[in-house]
């Protein structure tokens, strides 16, 4: 069964790190880039961050970046995001997300795909 | 504020057909493919159209999308209780060099 399990979620103090993990299974890992996507409680998806298949190109949205850190262990078949600094409004699930291709960004004039395949999240609380 | 548009609601009956529009731009919907997904409250997102109007295996054909040049619309047709669910409309925006998602549709049955 193909499949994304997330895990190391949990309740952190303002200022805390923590580092999140996603373990693909059922499919081979390192043909495929891979992405972070949270939801904070009561809104809407919202893309953090993605990384090729490879772990050679990493991007992130300009609300997390220099706070979070997107890598992957291809000989372990998971995903990781560390989080530092950490802010009540980091609240919110992550879901890991895959995508079809092993690039996060196509070449130039090609059409670019999202997310085909995503896991079944864990829950970030930053509160003190 | 999203960079896809969505209604923030929709509704119908049992056995209509409804449609989500998905309104973006020429940096987003107009260069990249439209996926749609499904999350039921409490679940993690499901695929439901991938590359504009493709289903995945699974899903069935009462659910179609379509795209038209800086738009995109999702139907479903034979309307059912189970459907109730958000949905979500995404695409790569090169201006962002991001993945934006519309704000959801919360979709009702009456």
């Amino acid at each position: 069964e193909v499949q994304l399990l997330e895990s190391g979620g949990g309740l952190v103090q303002p200022g805390g790190s923590l580092r999140l993990s996603c373990a693909g299974s059922g499919f081979t890992f390192r043909t495929h880039a891979m992405s972070w996507v949270r939801q904070a409680p009561g809104k809407g998806l919202e893309w953090v961050s993605a990384i090729g298949g490879s772990g050679e190109s990493t991007y992130y949205a300009d609300s997390v970046k220099a706070r979070y850190t997107i890598s992957r262990d291809n000989s372990k078949n998971t995903l990781y995001l560390q989080i530092n600094s950490l802010r009540v409004d980091d609240t919110a699930v992550y879901y890991c997300a895959r995508l079809p291709s092993n690039v996060v960004v196509p070449a130039a004039l090609l059409l670019n795909d999202a997310f085909d395949m995503w896991g079944q999240g864990t829950m970030v609380t930053v509160s003190s | 504020h999203s960079a896809l548009t969505q209604p923030p609601s929709a509704s119908g009956t049992p056995g209509q057909r409804v449609t989500i529009s998905c309104s973006g731009g020429r940096s987003n919907i107009g260069n990249h493919y439209v996926y749609w997904y499904q999350q039921v409250p409490g679940s993690a997102p499901k695929l439901l159209i991938y590359r504009n109007y493709q289903r995945p295996s699974g899903v069935p054909a009462r659910f179609s999308g379509s795209k038209s040049g800086t738009s995109a619309s999702l139907a479903i047709s034979g309307l059912r209780s189970d459907d109730e669910a958000d949905f979500y409309c995404a695409a790569w925006d090169d201006t962002l060099s991001a993945w934006v998602f519309g704000g959801g549709t919360k979709l009702t049955v009456l």
